[in-house]
Order: C-alpha cells, then structure tokens, then sequence
C-alpha cells in the first residue's frame, strides 16, 4: 500500500451537476477525513469517519454534500448541485485509532474541482 | 476566520537558513504541526512538536514553540531549491480527540533562489 489514493485528481462540471470522489485510505487505517482547499487557503475540516461511522461534520458541509464509508474502507464524497464556490481541492486523509492513540494522518493527493 | 495565522511569502536564498513563523489561538492546543506542499500535491507531515516541549530538532528542522507567546516557528536550514514550497503551521486543539482533525493557517509560500 503506497499511501491515500484519491479519484479523479481532476474534475470540471458544469454548475449544477452532481459529482462524486472517491479516497481509498492506508489499508489498516480506520479514521478517514476529508478537507476542502481553497486557493490561496489552508484546508478546512469537513467531517470524519472512525469505520464505516462518521463521527463528526462541520457546518461548512452543507445538505448539497453527503459523505459515505459503507464497508469502513473508501469513501466517497459526493456535491449534489454544484455551485462555483464548491471549486477547491478536496483533500482526504486518514489514520489509524486505538484506545485512545492516533497515528498522524497522512493525506492523499487531492481532487481539484472546477465548477464552470 | 482562522485561529492560525502565518506571514503568506517568505524568499531565501539556497544555502540561508529559512524561519517561517505562526501564531495560534487555543491555548489548550495539544499537538502543533508543520506540513508542506508541493504544487499540485497533497500535504506532507513534516514535523510536530507536543504542547509541553520547547525544541524538537530533526535532521534540518528545528521547530520552537513559545506557549506563552503562542508563538510557534519552523527553521530550515541549508534551505535548498527543494524546499520551495507552501508550509502550513497546524494545530490540535485539546477539544478533540482525533488526530486527523486540525486547523490550519492559510500558509506560507517559500520561494528559495539560487
């Protein structure tokens, strides 16, 4: 396993099309999250899973965005009704949790969305 | 707004030291963190320091943090063209238990010339 992996890297939709990523995590992590980047920005928490249980959600997620973890492994994100503002990077991270002790999180690559 | 906040460009020189410099809000913050990245790439974990330390030294890292001041820096030295790059300071508030879950400053672009 060489790390996070998420698809596309790229993605360009048209303003009110659905699109969904995917983040495949480090096998034996159980905590996976994702981030959104802005340009010129650091990245912003949107919500976390521990398994297949999302544990928490910022309120920047809104009801347009819903995140799954069916199986505790990938996950996937998904914008319903893309606006322009939703044009960032969406970065994925995950690690691994035991009682009470967490790894470090190590982040995948990205997927840079573009709403035109 | 963020609670971390970072000067947004610093240029060097290759061979000069670099120190970026960030101030952070929560005082209760256990862990503090400094990542890089690289153009089009993710975020690479470079250092962390916990809140009761002072110094951590790592090969051409030295990070200090100032608890008082909620001062916390990142000197590279021997700064090398690979080390241009966005730096981003975070921390780990006591509030949470999970690691993954950070805030982050807007970052600093390093821009180091030959």
């Amino acid at each position: 396993d060489t790390g996070v992996s998420q698809d596309p890297r790229h993605k360009i939709t048209k303003r009110g099309q659905n699109v969904t990523f995917r983040c495949d995590p480090i096998s034996e992590h159980n905590r996976l999250y994702w981030y959104r980047q802005t340009l010129g920005q650091g990245p912003e928490f949107l919500t976390y899973f521990q398994n297949e249980a999302q544990l928490e959600k910022s309120r920047l997620l809104s009801d347009r965005f819903s995140a799954e973890r069916p199986k505790g492994s990938f996950s996937t994100l998904e914008i319903q009704r893309t606006e322009q503002g939703d044009s960032a990077m969406y970065l994925c991270a995950s690690s691994y949790y035991k009682g009470g002790m967490n790894t470090e999180a190590f982040f995948g690559q990205g997927t840079r969305l573009t709403v035109v | 707004g963020e609670d971390v906040e970072q000067s947004l460009f610093l240029s060097v020189r290759e061979g000069d030291s670099s120190v970026i410099n960030c101030t952070y809000t929560d005082s209760s913050s256990t862990y503090l963190y400094w990542y890089k990245q690289e153009p089009g790439a993710g975020l690479q974990l470079l250092t962390y320091i916990f809140s009761n330390m002072d110094m951590k030294q790592d090969q051409r890292l030295t990070v200090l943090l100032n608890k008082k001041d909620k001062h916390l820096s990142l000197r590279i030295a021997d700064t090398q063209t690979g080390d241009s790059a966005i730096y981003f300071c975070a921390e780990k508030p006591m509030t949470t238990d999970s690691w993954g879950k950070l805030q982050f400053g807007a970052g600093t672009q390093v821009v180091v010339t030959p």
